[in-house]
């Protein structure tokens, strides 16, 4: 059974840094894409990052880019996010997500339960 | 890029079906089997329903399917039941893993 367990959310002053960890179990880790998607509270869903496999590539959108950074320890099976600058906008329940890839797409297949990240002062 | 366009709400009574349209560019909803779809109940995560269009994971129901005609894609659910009142997302891959969001579309079953 794919488990992924995310861990490190709360609150924090905006300017702020926190780091999120997910714990993932069930599937050979090393050989999957693994991505952080956000949701602010009663909003739409919103892609953040993924890291490939090996951890050597990197993906992140716009909004995030140059603050936040994605990694992966597959030795420990666990992957990370790296949030600092965080502004009152990156309010959001972060969910950590299995990617799988076919030819002409990526999706999230496995999802974890996420966990909470509220800036504000 | 623009978050992908869904109708805030639909409804429809148990046995019926009902259509949750997302609309898109040929960028990203245009593109070859780029479309996918996640059920979201209240306080829990996405769950995979339709990916590449058209195709449905192991496990998921028939009642459930994809389609897109040019830069709309749809999501149809037939035999509607309680269970499946929800949020549904659509997704549409733009490449180098860069993914695009709907706001996300409420199902309220009557």
């Amino acid at each position: 059974e794919v488990l992924l367990l995310e861990s490190g959310g709360g609150l924090v002053q905006p300017g702020g840094s926190l780091r999120l960890s997910c714990a993932a179990s069930g599937f050979h880790f090393t050989t999957y894409a693994m991505s952080w998607v956000r949701q602010a509270p009663g909003k739409g869903l919103e892609w953040v990052s993924s890291v490939s496999g090996g951890g050597g590539n990197t993906y992140y959108a716009e909004s995030v880019r140059d603050r936040f950074t994605i990694s992966r320890d597959n030795s420990r099976t666990t992957l990370f996010l790296q949030m600092n600058a965080l502004r009152a906008e990156d309010t959001a329940i972060y969910f950590c997500a299995k990617d799988y890839c076919s030819g002409t797409s990526c999706v999230n297949d496995y999802w974890g339960q996420g966990t909470l990240v509220t800036v504000s002062s | 890029q623009s978050a992908l366009t869904q109708t805030a709400s639909v409804s429809g009574s148990p046995g019926q079906s009902i259509t949750i349209s997302c609309s898109g560019t040929s960028s990203d909803v245009g593109g070859y089997n780029v479309v996918s779809w996640y059920q979201q109940h209240p306080g829990k995560a996405p769950k995979l329903i339709i990916y590449e269009d058209t195709k449905r994971p192991s496990g998921v129901s028939n009642r459930f399917s994809g389609s897109k005609s040019g830069s709309t894609a749809s999501l149809t659910i037939s035999g509607l039941q309680a269970e499946d009142e929800a949020d549904y997302h659509c997704c549409a891959y733009a490449g180098s893993r860069f993914r695009l969001f709907g706001g996300g579309t409420k199902l309220i079953v009557l």
